[in-house]
């Protein structure tokens, strides 16, 4: 159960885009469309912002959009706010039945 | 409204037992996949365990044989038994619901030390 490969950290502009990867491997982000990303902010629990690869759950907001390709996922966060200075969390199911986070990427809003 | 409340954390010697409970209100636990997540002070975050609603139970590598999760259908509560407690245990523990781990509770914290 080898944690997903992130970036430790992103940054970007108010306004511009970026984009967060997320590598596994065959036996979880390749194999199932069971992909989900979450918003931490300091001291507050976390927040899904996409399931299942690419679904948004309701009350969050389109700039937020997700995708896969092989064995990597990716968040990307259009029009950047300051509100969207968070850490970032990827998880996929695995093949053993359990789930698998990866390690976190911190985005600074400049 | 959909609301998780932990509760159980505190002050453990390495080597003893906690149990932490999650109540539930505005769903059925039972009804829903039940997850146990934690973090570690400064880490990321760490899937520990699931109940699907069939009553199956997966756990991660490093908790196997020492935790175990279970629900009381009739308080709406979901458990983690943690035995064996280890300094690397030692974290906020969230219980979360559904299969994409949809809502959150705000987490109890576990210490481990002497």
């Amino acid at each position: 159960q080898s944690a997903l490969t992130q970036p430790a950290s992103v940054s970007g502009s108010p306004g511009q885009s970026i984009t967060i990867s997320c590598t596994g491997t065959s036996s979880d982000v390749g194999a199932y469309n069971f992909v989900s990303w979450y918003q931490q902010h300091p001291g507050k629990a976390p927040k899904l912002m996409i399931y299942d690869v690419s679904n948004r759950p309701s009350g969050v907001s389109n700039r937020f959009s997700g995708s896969k390709s092989g064995n990597t996922a990716s968040l990307t966060i259009s029009g950047l706010q300051a509100e969207d200075e968070a850490d970032y969390y990827c998880s996929s199911y695995t093949s053993s039945s359990t789930w698998v986070f990866g390690g976190g990427t911190k985005l600074t809003v400049l | 409204e959909v609301q998780l409340v932990e509760s159980g954390g505190g002050l453990v010697q390495p080597g003893g037992s906690l149990r932490l409970s999650c109540a539930a209100s505005g769903f059925i636990v039972s009804s829903n996949y039940m997850n146990w997540v934690r973090q570690a002070p400064g880490k990321g975050l760490e899937w520990v365990s699931v109940i699907y609603s069939a009553g199956d139970t997966y756990y991660a590598d490093s908790v196997k044989g020492r935790f175990t999760i279970s629900r009381d259908n009739s308080k709406n509560t979901l458990y983690l038994q943690m035995n064996s407690l280890r300094a690397e245990d030692m974290a906020v523990y969230y219980c979360a619901r559904d299969w994409s781990l949809v809502d959150w509770g705000q987490g109890t914290r576990v210490t481990v030390s002497s």
